[in-house]
């Protein structure tokens, strides 16, 4: 069975200082690796994924995330955050087993940028 | 092009009662996800439907279900409601479905059982 764990449940920062959002996961297989943004009363959009080749991947709007196998972890940091960044992130893996895959969520990190 | 629209938005039933979420997917989409989003349990996964038949399905007991119809929209139905199905149910669609397709997200029902 996979699992994913988002270390930080809550994580507070001053805007235009950088930020890493923990994100661990565990699997027997080969995975697929995601991060979505949650804004309030809002669904979830993908800000970024790791299918496969190379191992840091990057959104549009400044976040990156590097997947480590061999620490089983895709963190997310941005260098500089805006007020607007402040929401809800989720990490979630997807790994095909017998045949179908059924993704996993970590219970989210609630990024909290103050001016 | 339109998002994801779920409907209604809000919804409060009762114990015991039955309940039917409806999710319109991005058109040309024949992938439909739901989830269900809880502060104690975070966000897990239902069922998946791809061109009307379930594809994939989450660890929940069989009072919840849902199905699919020839123009992808998806219904979710929940019989025999208890307390704690409070949450934000999410409905996502992908093209395709499958582990590489992006999922399109709608805002949620936020059902509140009493």
């Amino acid at each position: 069975a996979q699992s994913v764990t988002q270390l930080d449940s809550q994580v507070p920062v001053f805007e235009e200082a950088p930020v890493e959002l923990r994100c661990n996961y565990s699997s027997s297989v080969s995975v697929y690796l995601f991060w979505y943004v949650q804004y309030p009363n809002q669904g979830l959009q993908l800000l970024l994924k790791y299918l496969s080749g190379s191992t840091l991947v990057e959104s549009i709007n400044g976040f990156e995330a590097e997947f480590n196998k061999s620490q089983t972890s895709f963190h997310l940091r941005k260098p500089s955050v805006h007020i607007s960044d402040t929401a809800e992130y989720f990490c979630a893996v997807s790994s095909l087993s017998g045949g179908s895959y059924i993704p996993t969520f970590g219970r989210g990190t609630s990024l909290i940028v103050h001016p | 092009k339109a998002g994801v629209t779920q409907t209604p938005r809000y919804l409060i039933k009762t114990r015991g009662q039955q309940v039917t979420l409806s999710c319109s997917p991005i058109s040309g989409h024949r992938s439909v996800s739901w989830y269900q989003q809880t502060p104690g349990q975070g966000l897990q996964f239902l069922f998946e439907y791809f061109s009307e038949t379930q594809r994939n399905k989450g660890n929940f007991p069989g009072r919840f279900s849902g199905r699919q119809f020839s123009n992808s929209r998806s219904e979710m139905n929940v019989s025999t409601l208890e307390l704690g199905d409070s949450a934000l149910y999410l409905c996502a669609s992908s093209l395709l479905g499958g582990l590489s397709y992006e999922q399109y997200f709608g805002p949620g029902t936020r059902l509140t059982v009493t």
